[in-house]
This record gives C-alpha cells, structure tokens and sequence, in this order.
C-alpha cells in the first residue's frame, strides 16, 4: 500500500529564510505525488504537482518542489519565506483507480514564519 | 470560480444524536469525496461518490454513511455520534481522471468542525 511521511509536524523559519518542507513516500508504481497547502480556517488547496515529465515542478506563490525516485522524496522548496506562506502543508501520492484518484495525504507540516 | 461549500464551519451535537454534513460544488463533477482530518493524521477518506446514488467506501466507513441524491450535492451521515467523531470535516471534488498521465486536482470546502459531547 502506498504511504506518504513528512519529516517534521512542525517547522519554523524566519521571513526571507530558506522554507524546506521534507516528503517521502512508497509506490510500487510510478507515482503521481502533490502538494497541497491549507490556509488557517480554509479547505486544502493544490499546490503543485508531479505526474510526468519534469521532476522540477513549480507551483504558486513561488514554491516549487523536485521528483527524485532513487530517494522516493519530493521536498517543496521556496528561496525566501513570506509570512503569507504560514499554514498547513500537505504531501500526497496518488493512486489512480478506474473510475477516481484515490489520494493518500501525509500527516501535515505546520509551517511558521517569524517575522 | 470553483467552488465548494460546506452547510456549517462550526458544528456541537450530543452523543447519539443523528448528524447531517451537507456539502454542494458548483462545478459539475462527478466526482465527490468525505475526508476527516485530524492532528498528526492527515486527511483520511471516509467515503466517496462517482456519480449520482453511487458511493464507495473510503478507508474509515465505520460509523458513517451517505447520500447522494443529485450530482451537486453529497451528504455525511452520522447515524448516532459518538465523541470519537468529534473532527474536522472535509468535502471535495473533482472530474473523473482523463486517463495516465494526467490528474484532475480535487476542490475541497472549507471544513465543518464538528464536536460531539
């Protein structure tokens, strides 16, 4: 079965520091992996995602994060945090069915950013 | 605009009490899930839907159940709320996947917090 972990249920960083949200999953199939983010007293919203291609995947608000199936990872990286980037970070690896993609979703990392 | 949205963002019922979460999407898709999301878990499927009166169970069924009776709406259905219940609530959408590939993302509510006491 498939499984998403996420280094670390809580990261702080300082505003314009580096922002580095570690994932790691397990397929027995080429993935499809994601990103998604949750805003305070919002609903998830996608990110950005990886199906195929590029392993360098850029999303919105300037994050981006690289496929790399020899460590099973897909770490989301932006160069300088905003404290707008504060929030609920989720990792996922979809599981396509016949008729949905079934999502499977890490823990969650709570990013802070301090002023 | 896509759009997503749940009946209430703030729920209390009593234990054994019969609970309702409504949820309406605006956009057409076959698709709709439940999940709950809790602390150090993440999201967890709970049930989900790819076409009108058509449902499957998710990963954690046991206690709910649903209805879907028009292809915009799915309904979570707490026969008889027990304090574990007690959770973040959410509903999503999305179109059925076009095939390998390519992803459809799903569009999710804002969550109905539900506490049972």
């Amino acid at each position: 079965a498939q499984s998403v972990t996420q280094l670390g249920s809580h990261v702080s960083v300082s505003e314009g520091a580096l922002v580095l949200l570690r994932c790691n999953y397990s397929s027995s199939v080429p993935p499809y992996l994601f990103w998604y983010v949750q805003y305070p007293n919002q609903g998830l919203q996608l990110l950005l995602k990886y199906t195929t291609g590029a392993t360098l995947v850029k999303g919105i608000n300037g994050f981006e994060a690289e496929f790399k199936k020899s460590e099973t990872s897909f770490h989301l990286t932006k160069p300088s945090a905003h404290m707008s980037d504060a929030a609920e970070y989720f990792c996922a690896v979809s599981e396509m069915k016949t008729s949905y993609d079934k999502v499977i979703f890490g823990p969650g990392t709570s990013l802070s950013v301090i002023p | 605009d896509v759009k997503v949205t749940q009946s209430s963002r703030y729920l209390v019922k009593r234990t054994g009490e019969k609970v309702f979460l409504e949820c309406v999407q605006d956009m057409d898709h076959e698709n709709m899930f439940w999940y709950r999301q809790d602390p150090g878990l993440g999201l967890r499927l709970i049930y989900f839907s790819y076409d009108v009166k058509m449902k499957e169970k998710g990963d954690i069924p046991e206690g709910y159940s649903v209805s879907r009776e028009k292809k915009e709406r799915f309904s979570l259905i707490l026969e008889s709320a027990s304090t574990n219940q007690t959770s973040m609530y959410l509903c999503a959408s999305s179109l059925p996947p076009p095939g390998q590939g390519s992803y459809y993302e799903q569009y999710f509510g804002p969550g109905t917090r539900l506490t049972v006491t």
